[in-house]
């Protein structure tokens, strides 16, 4: 069973209203959740990254929250753009092992709509 | 970007054949990683490296080799390729303040 699970798997957006995206990860011990970014034929770019005491992370009009208690997360776009459509990938590590191992999510297809 | 390229860009081949795909790096990064990327399952981890000739398998390893005999390349090997190899090959780097992963622009393979 994937240990990060994102919702929904594609969301449909007009130009200039906002969305908000899940994620809910088993990993354990947790160490940091990213959001990543990836354009369509291009390599993910990460776009926040926070840490088991942050709850809240921004980067321009992108939004990253998390709750480690329950563990999730959302990343909440405002204002969307056209040059938002893309793939965003949650992704999770754990403490160990240390050479960087992380769990993927499946991504959300997102796609603006002028 | 974060000075990772990837060569080939794209490739076609047949069945049976080897095939090799090389990632550079210009930032001087210890760890190297490779992934395959696949409708409906993400990115998946190949093989990584932790410096030169120190490599270990991830979880998709059966069918692939690595190589790194320098700091700066990173080799993945297709020893004799099969149609369900067929997928988008990304290579990243980690390094930075936050141990971020770095993705190279990717290659996509298809095997006939």
């Amino acid at each position: 069973k994937n240990q990060v699970e994102q919702s929904p798997q594609s969301l449909i957006i007009l130009e200039g209203k906002n969305c908000t995206l899940q994620c809910n990860y088993t990993v354990s011990p947790f160490s940091n959740l990213r959001w990543y970014k990836q354009d369509t034929g291009r390599g993910p770019v990460s776009l926040t990254i926070m840490t088991f005491s942050e709850n809240t992370k921004s980067n321009g009009r992108y939004t990253a929250t998390l709750d480690a208690d329950t563990k999730q997360s959302s990343l909440h776009i405002t204002a969307s753009q056209l040059s938002d459509s893309a793939s965003y990938i949650c992704v999770v590590s754990a403490i160990i092992p240390s050479w960087g191992k992380l769990q993927f999510g499946a991504g959300t297809q997102v796609v603006v709509t002028p | 970007d974060a000075g990772i390229t990837q060569s080939p860009r794209h490739k076609v081949t047949e069945t049976g054949t080897p095939v090799t795909l090389r990632c550079h790096q210009t930032e001087n990064h210890r760890y190297m990683y490779w992934y395959r990327q696949d409708p409906g399952h993400g990115l998946r981890l190949i093989h990584y490296s932790y410096g030169v000739k120190d490599t270990d398998k991830g979880e998709v390893s059966d069918g692939y080799s690595v190589s790194r005999s320098k700091t700066e390349d990173f080799l993945l090997t297709l020893e004799s390729a099969t149609s369900s190899q067929t997928s988008v090959y990304f290579c990243a780097i980690r390094g930075g303040r936050t141990d971020t992963q770095y993705f190279g622009p990717g290659t996509r393979l298809t095997v006939l």
